[in-house]
């Protein structure tokens, strides 16, 4: 099946610092990307559409400054936490949506997640 | 997006068959039925999918009944490797919007 890659896999960073994440589509090009978050015993928790080579789509509740999306590429979303603090710590994983042929409908393959601490 | 609600938790043994029901009530009559599993620490991975009746993978089986409003997804002689979180989600098969509710955490004992 299609592969959907993170990184990193696991950061800690400082307070009021800023982390890159990146989501790559290794074997196959998605023009839709998208972001989750999970905190500890919780569910997925849908943040952010990214749609390659358009501005990204935010859920309610999810602050557009502070999580920036971007989507330059066809095999790559990456998503920026700025000014990280410790309420951030929390999993993120992306996933990437393969088209069937109909058009109708596809399948969305999840990347291995992303552990984010703020210290 | 058709709210679902399934167990809070199960607990099994090895070899037994796990089957885990999921109840949305108000599923639309273009919406379908999903299941994902989810092991700590990684990504979710797609299980099943199906709209009626039912659909049997080399994983899982998933069933269906005639009015939709519930499905069961049936883990066939369970491992201590199938222990993990099961979503069962509900939507149109091109609304990729995913809702990830609660989950079924799934417990395999030895």
């Amino acid at each position: 099946g299609a592969v959907v890659s993170q990184h990193p896999s696991r950061v800690i960073c400082k307070s009021g610092t800023s982390v890159k994440i990146e989501c790559r589509s290794l074997d196959f090009q998605a023009t839709t990307m998208f972001w989750y978050r999970q905190f500890p015993k919780q569910s997925l928790m849908l943040m952010a559409t990214s749609n390659e080579g358009s501005k990204a789509t935010y859920e309610q509740g999810v602050e557009k400054d502070k999580f920036l999306i971007n989507h330059a590429s066809l095999t790559l979303s990456t998503l920026t936490v700025t000014s990280a603090h410790p309420e951030d710590s929390s999993f993120y994983i992306c996933s990437a949506e393969i088209q069937d042929i109909s058009g109708l409908g596809g399948e969305q393959f999840f990347g291995p997640g992303t552990r984010l601490t703020v210290l | 997006l058709a709210k679902t609600t399934q167990p809070i938790s199960m607990d099994s043994y090895e070899g037994q068959e796990v089957n885990i029901t999921c109840s949305h009530n108000n599923i639309a009559t273009n919406d379908y039925i999903t299941w994902y599993q989810q092991f700590p620490s990684q990504g979710p991975r797609f299980i099943i999918q199906g709209y009626k009746t039912k659909v049997t993978n080399e994983v899982a089986s998933l069933f269906i009944p005639a009015d939709r409003k519930s499905s069961t997804l049936s883990l066939p002689r369970v491992s201590l490797s199938d222990t993990a979180v099961y979503y069962c989600l509900v939507g149109l098969i091109n609304d990729y919007k995913l809702s990830f509710g609660a989950g079924t955490t799934v417990t395999v004992r030895a």
